[in-house]
């Protein structure tokens, strides 16, 4: 079975500051990954995801993610957060491309950002 | 983007009573549905896959005749919280995935929070 681990619950990160959140994933394939971001009280927002190729991908807002294999990780990076940045990061996980088997998601990263 | 859209936003319902949550593709034909649930400050989980016109298929744990969900056309799923009770309050989120092809990634509802009084 697939699992996603956020090890960070809190991230306090000074305005202008640079950001890296934590993403592990546990597969036994190739894995396709998903970074989302969650304001309060709403749905989520996908910022990037990772199939193939290359192994830096670039999102919205700013946000890149680096897939590790050897690591089996896919940190989130953003080299300076702005304060409409402070959300919820989660990091998801599926067994195929297209999610037809529902995606994994890990426990999320609570993002504050000091000013 | 494609859009999905879940309403109601927000509920509010006595307990016992029955609620209804409905979510819509605009844009695009969702083969497949997804529903979550959110408590707060934990992460998504996942409660049931429904495609088109098929029983939905839920996970270990979720209670079907409790969480009654129906995907009758390629535009709307529904989520339908039957006999409330205040532990059934939380934020429910719906995903659709299908054609044309979204290859990569599930498109998902701003959520619909129930509290059950």
């Amino acid at each position: 079975a697939q699992s996603v681990t956020q090890p960070d619950i809190h991230i306090t990160v000074s305005e202008g500051a640079s950001l890296e959140l934590r993403c592990n994933y546990s597969y036994g394939a190739t894995p396709y990954l998903f970074w989302y971001v969650q304001s309060p009280g709403q749905g989520l927002q996908l910022l990037l995801k990772y199939f193939s190729g290359d192994t830096l991908v670039q999102g919205i807002k700013g946000f890149e993610a680096e897939f590790k294999r050897s690591q089996s990780s896919f940190n989130l990076r953003k080299p300076s957060v702005h304060w409409s940045d402070a959300a919820e990061y989660f990091c998801a996980v599926a067994s195929s491309g297209g999610g037809a088997d529902g995606l994994t998601f890990g426990k999320g990263t609570h993002l504050i950002i000091q000013p | 983007g494609a859009v999905v859209s879940q309403h109601p936003s927000w509920v509010i319902c006595k307990s016992g009573t029955s609620v209804k949550i409905e979510c819509r593709s605009l844009d695009f034909q969702a083969t497949t549905m997804f529903w979550y649930r959110q408590f707060p400050k934990q992460s998504l989980m996942l409660m049931a896959t429904s495609n088109e016109g098929s029983k939905a298929t839920y996970e270990q744990g979720v209670e079907k005749d409790k969480f009654l969900i129906n995907h009758a056309s390629l535009t709307l799923s529904t989520l339908t919280v039957t006999s409330a009770h205040p532990e059934d309050s939380s934020f429910y989120i719906c995903s659709a995935t299908g054609s044309p092809s979204q290859t990569g990634e599930l498109f998902f509802g701003e959520g619909s929070r129930l509290t059950v009084l």
